[in-house]
């Protein structure tokens, strides 16, 4: 069974460039979620979707970042415009539902020069 | 507040020593409580897992937790370490919600 797709897998960008980091959860699993690992912060949940609606995006850093799940089967995580301080790896999981194991991604790492 | 900690940033062993690590949690109610591990360039995988039930979880990899509600302890053990183990080992709790509190997580490197 296919786990959780991401992509890229690698992506380096210029400061001011737009960035999008694409999403395919487990088929069945009705959560999602993007999470940030840094040095300095380690995970961090950005937001929350269930049944393609956001539940949560206190995690969100900032107006620059938005966040899609127009199906329950592709999200997409934006930054524009992206800064130095974004380069981190993007996880995407997903989950059955609340309260279930999430199931994480390859993540994408984002460097932004 | 819900929190997960990691008492220690780097434990080092030797291959086929034992390996325990520490994972402490603080929540109102008893939490899920996860491990997972992360290898260089990979992503997060799931060691094992505590719902409920019995208190001595079984995982992949030969990976063992014991879940002690008096000590507020999720620690992960294997008897005998390989080379293949030196990863970052992450602690998870959350609860019936979609939250999950990670650690910051512990480096394990393997000497030969």
């Amino acid at each position: 069974d296919a786990g959780v797709i991401q992509s890229p897998r690698h992506e380096v960008t210029e400061m001011g460039q737009e960035v999008t980091l694409r999403c395919k959860p487990i088929s069945g699993h009705n959560s999602l979620f993007w999470y940030r690992q840094t040095m300095m912060r380690g995970l961090e949940l950005l937001i929350y979707f269930n049944n393609n609606v956001p539940i949560d995006d206190s995690g969100m850093p900032e107006d620059r970042f938005s966040a899609k799940m127009p199906n329950a089967s592709f999200s997409t995580l934006k930054i524009q415009p992206s800064e130095p301080r974004d380069s981190a790896v993007y996880f995407c999981a997903s989950s059955p539902g609340p309260g279930n194991t999430i199931y994480f991604g390859e993540g994408s790492w984002l460097t932004v020069v | 507040a819900q929190s997960v900690t990691q008492p220690d940033i780097h434990i080092t062993v030797s291959e086929g020593a034992s390996l325990e690590l520490r994972c402490n949690y603080s929540y109102g109610a008893t939490p899920y409580l996860f491990w997972y591990v992360q290898s260089p360039g990979q992503g997060l995988q799931l060691l094992l897992k505590y719902f409920s039930g019995d208190t001595l979880v079984q995982g992949i990899k030969g990976f063992e937790a014991e879940f002690k509600r008096s000590q507020s302890s999720f620690n992960l053990r294997k008897p005998s370490v390989h080379w293949s183990d030196a990863a970052e080992y992450f602690c998870a709790g959350g609860g019936s919600n979609y939250k999950l509190t990670f650690g910051k997580g512990t480096l394990l490197t393997v000497n030969p």
